[in-house]
């Protein structure tokens, strides 16, 4: 199975200032079919996870262009440009390659405000 | 768009059974993989069980497979998760979801308390 490993696992920034997040996999995310199903998920407190990212930096519909991805092969990094404070929340790093069969998520990066 | 809303959480003791059904409305249900992923109080998301849109095709969790069965019925555009031998550690907000290869769509989750 592919484990996914996020670090730090918490994160204090100061409002209008960037944060960044790294997300390792325990193998490629690269699919036979040459895409990497790497995802990045936002769980703000008591909601739902929301689509951010997917396919390494592709912004999902609705999110704002101060939320960035990059990466590839193993290691991965959520950027956040100028954080506000309804950024409040978890992230999570997913990885959909293995789909049908099973997805893995990372442990989650609480992002605080301080 | 769509919209997705689980019933059917609540408290059982440990052993016993408890199904999960999720209601979808605005998108084609019938044309799509689903997918149940749980979260325990306080921590992060583990998948737990995927059905091909005919229902033919099912992947488990190792530590729920015997115990958990997936399974939908598109004239009703519902997904099913049956819940046997619950144990306290299958405590957990359970979200049906329409993730393809990316974690495009949730629902809003139930909660599933298994506790004596």
């Amino acid at each position: 199975d592919i484990v996914m490993t996020q670090t730090p696992l918490s994160s204090p920034v100061t409002l209008g200032q960037p944060a960044s997040i790294s997300c390792r996999s325990s193998q490629s995310l690269v699919h036979s079919d040459g895409n990497s199903y790497l995802s990045w998920l936002q769980q703000r407190p008591g909601q739902p996870p929301r689509l951010l990212i997917y396919q390494i930096s592709n912004r999902f519909s609705g999110v704002p262009d101060r939320f960035s991805g990059s990466g590839a092969g193993t290691d991965f990094t959520l950027k956040i440009s100028r954080v506000e404070a309804e950024d409040v929340g978890v992230y999570y790093c997913m990885q959909g390659t293995q789909f049908p069969h099973r997805y893995t998520f990372g442990q989650g990066t609480k992002l605080e405000i301080k | 768009e769509v919209h997705l809303v689980e019933s059917g959480g609540g408290l059982v003791q440990p052993g016993g059974s408890l199904r999960l059904s999720c209601a979808d409305s605005g998108f084609t249900f019938s044309r799509h993989w689903m997918t149940w992923v749980r979260q325990a109080p306080g921590k992060g998301l583990e998948w737990v069980a995927n059905i091909n849109d005919g229902g033919s095709e099912k992947y488990y969790l190792d530590s729920v497979k015997g115990r958990f069965t997936i399974s939908r019925d598109n004239a009703k555009n519902s997904l099913y998760l049956q819940m046997n031998s619950l144990r306290d550690e299958d405590t957990a907000v359970y979200y049906c979801a329409s993730l393809g290869q990316w974690g495009e769509y949730w629902g809003q989750g139930t909660l599933v308390t298994v506790s004596s």
